[in-house]
């Protein structure tokens, strides 16, 4: 069965530092991966996607992430992380075919907090 | 536009109501969804909806009741709620139901039972 797993609960950086969340998925095929951000009370918006291709992808508001097929990772990247990325942070996988055709299986989540 | 739009953003009710989620997105996508979120945990799915065709059910009680009346249109009619069915929800929709197609979500309503 697919899963994804986000090892970190919570990470706090400082502003300007770098920033790496760590997902890794389970899944029996090459794999459509995700990552959404949500801010308290709000809906989910997508920052980056992987589907095939170049293993490093680019994301909204500065984000990357790398597939890493050998360890199963999508790991998110950001250089310098502002005070307005402060929210929780979801890498998801999204099924392919079978009954769950349609579906995204998401990670727990990480909450990301940044100190001034 | 990728916007989806739910209403209302709050909503109250007692558990003898019957009351209803509306989302609505013009993107000319063909599958949307519902999900449900308890606080600090990831959206579960509730359904899918495939051109206006319900294609997965997450097991949901019948007190959840999906309609798509059109490509554009989802509502949730919500009847005899308990006060654990209190949550976000969250609308979504993609062009297809395809693994590749990211699913874009709405803001959510927040739902309160009483």
């Amino acid at each position: 069965a697919q899963s994804v797993t986000q090892p970190d609960i919570h990470i706090t950086v400082s502003e300007g530092a770098s920033l790496e969340l760590r997902c890794n998925y389970s899944y029996g095929a090459t794999p459509y991966l995700f990552w959404y951000v949500q801010s308290p009370g709000q809906g989910l918006q997508l920052l980056l996607k992987y589907f095939s291709g170049d293993t490093l992808v680019q994301g909204i508001k500065g984000f990357e992430a790398e597939f890493k097929r050998s360890q199963s990772s999508f790991n998110l990247r950001k250089p310098s992380v502002h005070w307005s990325d402060a929210a929780e942070y979801f890498c998801a996988v999204g099924h392919a075919g079978g009954t769950s055709y349609g579906k995204l299986t998401f990670g727990q989540g990480t909450i990301l907090t940044v100190h001034p | 536009d990728t916007e989806v739009t739910q209403t209302p953003k709050h909503l109250v009710m007692g558990m003898t109501n019957k009351k209803s989620l509306k989302c609505e997105q013009h993107m000319g996508h063909r599958a949307m969804y519902w999900y449900k979120q308890k606080a600090k945990k990831p959206p579960e799915l509730m359904f899918v909806y495939s051109y206006e065709k319900l294609s997965i059910n997450e097991s949901v009680p019948s007190r959840f009741s999906p309609e798509c009346p059109n490509s554009s249109l989802l509502n949730l009619h919500l009847h005899a709620l308990q006060p654990e069915d209190s949550a976000l929800y969250l609308c979504a929709s993609s062009q297809g139901t395809s693994g590749g197609f990211e699913q874009y979500f709405g803001p959510g309503t927040r739902l309160t039972v009483t």
